[in-house]
């Protein structure tokens, strides 16, 4: 089993809709978790953090995070062309170093 | 606050050579992270600095490669005996220590391709 799995793209999904990213982690020490956007050739930017269970929302974007199901997941609302990238989920380590561990990422193209 | 800077963006060696890739963190973080990525995956660790001392390493990570980080601020990478196999974006981050684990502040990478 990897240790962070992320649900199997490519993901289309017409402009102005809900898209739903998922991500399931197998390391339950996991505290802190984030999601990164990374366009095709360019480095990962975060664009959301989330710490505790529930969700949290910034703009179009809300995490959810379950930590009992170890599950975490992305919905971006009003969806962008510009949104169309490939969307990261990453919980971080328990050990000192506290590196995040990535999945192998979701593509995501929002189509106009 | 001037970001993860990189150097050189692209390098492009011939198998067997060394190459020597430098990251300059953001200023008042004292954690950096080098991280590689290959083509649909996601960035894979390689090793972790908390100011200068190196406390861990991948076990993936070959003794053809070597990081440095003196007096805490940059820091170097080094890939001795170049493989084709060492053909990947080479991303270095840093963060700010903290209780939870910190986000990650990528620089915009170092794209090396091994002929």
């Amino acid at each position: 089993q990897k240790e962070v799995e992320q649900n199997s793209g490519p993901l289309s999904v017409p402009e102005g809709a809900i898209a739903s990213l998922n991500c399931t982690y197998s390391d339950r020490g996991s505290q802190s978790f984030f999601w990164y956007r990374q366009y095709s050739g360019k480095s990962p930017e975060l664009i959301m953090s989330i710490y505790s269970n529930g969700d949290k929302e910034d703009g179009r974007f809300t995490a959810q995070l379950n930590k009992a199901s170890q599950y975490v997941s992305l919905l971006i609302r009003d969806s962008q062309p510009s949104d169309s990238a490939t969307y990261l989920c990453a919980p971080s380590g328990t050990g000192s170093a506290r590196q995040l561990t990535f999945g192998s990422g979701t593509q995501l193209t929002v189509l106009p | 606050d001037t970001g993860v800077s990189q150097d050189p963006r692209h390098k492009i060696t011939k198998r067997g050579q060394n190459v020597t890739f430098r990251c300059d963190p953001i200023s008042e973080h004292n954690r950096l992270y080098w991280y590689r990525q290959t083509l649909g995956q996601g960035p894979e660790f390689l090793t972790y600095f908390q100011n200068e001392a190196q406390l861990e390493k991948s076990r993936l990570l070959s003794d053809r490669f070597s990081a440095e980080r003196p007096k805490g601020s940059f820091s170097t990478l080094e890939i001795q005996r170049t493989e084709q196999g060492d053909s990947a974006m080479y991303l270095c981050a840093s963060s700010l220590t903290g209780q939870l684990g910190s986000p990650l502040h990528f620089g915009n990478g170092t794209r090396l391709t091994v002929t």
